[in-house]
């Protein structure tokens, strides 16, 4: 149980482009999602946290209107990169909740966006 | 400022060796500790974790780890690694927030 997936795991978009993506909780009803970053041989920085129906919470540092962030329903979560840069190239990966008792997150599998 | 740290960024050992991984954090008050590992192209899977009770916590595939109030502290061991075990090791903190904070990993290569 506790499946979390992501699509797309790679994309390539030139630079200037919008990229879409999808976070989804498979067998479970997220009413929380988040948005980490992680850079090559670092750790996951958390970009921004998400309830169902509400705006985003982003982390200090991260431009809102650059990463849209949409939690329409309970199973799904999108994370838009507007106006993709090269330098916003890295694995994007999401994590659910399942708001019980516990404060355990399941991940998903990431995103590696490369921008040219 | 409040961190997470985890001050073994590469290890190198044979299989059979023991595992000590340290990770110290620097929040104050209740917590909640994890660990977290990411195999070569697979995602974070979670190995234990602690809320509250018994100190030493046992997790899946015969890791533990012993949290030390008095020293904020949550080292992660494995008496005797395999080399299955090469991974990316993360150590987590859930200051009572929704958020966890991730240490920096720590990379492990077992060698047979």
């Amino acid at each position: 149980g506790a499946v979390v997936s992501q699509h797309p795991s790679r994309v390539i978009c030139k630079s200037g482009t919008s990229v879409k993506i999808e976070c989804r909780s498979l067998d479970f009803q997220a009413t929380t999602m988040f948005w980490y970053r992680q850079f090559p041989k670092q750790s996951l920085m958390l970009m921004a946290t998400s309830n169902e129906g509400s705006k985003a919470t982003y982390e200090q540092g991260v431009e809102k209107d650059k990463f849209l962030i949409n939690h329409a329903s309970l199973t799904l979560s999108t994370l838009t990169v507007t106006s993709a840069h090269p330098e916003d190239s890295s694995f994007y990966i999401c994590s659910a909740r399942d708001g019980g008792p516990s404060y355990e997150q399941y991940f998903g599998p990431g995103t590696r966006l490369t921008v040219t | 400022a409040q961190s997470v740290s985890q001050h073994n960024h590469h290890v190198i050992l044979s299989e059979a060796a023991s595992l000590e991984l340290g990770c110290n954090y620097s929040y104050g008050g209740t917590v909640n500790l994890f660990w977290y590992v990411q195999y070569p192209g697979q995602h974070l899977q979670l190995l234990l974790k602690y809320f509250s009770g018994d100190p030493l916590v046992k997790g899946i595939k015969g890791f533990e780890a012993e949290f030390i109030k008095s020293k904020f502290s949550f080292n992660l061991r494995k008496p005797s690694v395999q080399w299955s075990d090469t991974a990316e090791y993360f150590c987590a903190v859930n200051p009572n927030t929704d958020k966890l904070i991730f240490g920096t990993g720590t990379r492990l290569q077992v060698f047979p």
